[in-house]
């Protein structure tokens, strides 16, 4: 139980086109998906935090117009990186919350690998 | 905020025992997990402490002493394809378990 599924797996888009990233809780509900972003070598960051049915919480110092989360359904959240730039490729992850063993858990998917040109 | 601190790289040989420091803010304490990262790939879960003294589970073991804010995650009978990146992770503090932040990540060189 608890799998996430990123799609897709691997992008590469020319400078100033948009790209959308999905996240999907397979086999439970998550009202509350994180995403985060790492750069080769670095560790995972986390962007923003997205809440189903609910504006999602950027983390300080990324832009919520470039990097727009819509969390519709329990079981899906998008991330939509907007005239993307050769600076956001990068690996993107995204993880969903459930609950596991009396405590929230936090499970991932298997990320994105965004490419700008 | 949460700061996490785990060296950067560590070579080890095939069959020794390897230990993996991290040091993290102990203020709003709420758990310390470890992950495996393979290279390209997202992180898998390997262990979760939130009580002092040392949880074995297999080839790996993790350590955690909350007065001192430390742990430790130590993997037995390495194999090569142990070779990735450790990363220690905590929630923020006062913000029960997620979302974690997490540590820079020690890549985990296993020779022969």
């Amino acid at each position: 139980g608890a799998v996430v599924s990123q799609h897709p797996s691997r992008v590469i888009c020319k400078s100033g086109t948009s790209v959308k990233i999905e996240c999907r809780s397979l086999d439970f509900q998550a009202t509350t998906m994180f995403w985060y972003r790492q750069f080769p070598k670095q560790s995972l960051m986390l962007m923003a935090t997205s809440n189903e049915g609910s504006k999602a919480t950027y983390e300080q110092g990324v832009e919520k117009d470039k990097f727009l989360i819509n969390h519709a359904s329990l079981t899906l959240s998008t991330l939509t990186v907007t005239s993307a730039h050769p600076e956001d490729s990068s690996f993107y992850i995204c993880s969903a919350q459930a609950l596991a063993g009396g405590r929230d858990e936090q499970f991932f998917g298997p990320g994105t690998r965004l490419t700008v040109l | 905020g949460q700061n996490i601190d785990q060296p950067t790289e560590m070579t080890a040989t095939e069959g020794a025992i390897v230990q993996i420091n991290c040091t993290y803010q102990t203020s709003g304490f709420n758990g310390l997990f470890w992950y495996q990262q393979h290279a390209g790939e997202a992180p898998t879960f390997l262990s979760y402490n939130v009580l002092d003294g040392l949880e074995e589970k297999g080839r790996f073991s993790s350590f955690l002493s909350r007065s001192k804010g430390y742990s430790y995650l130590l993997l037995k009978e390495l194999q090569m394809k142990d070779s990735a990146s450790y990363l220690c992770a905590a929630p923020r503090p006062h913000s029960g378990n997620t979302p974690l932040v997490f540590g820079k990540g020690t890549r985990l060189s296993v020779i022969a």
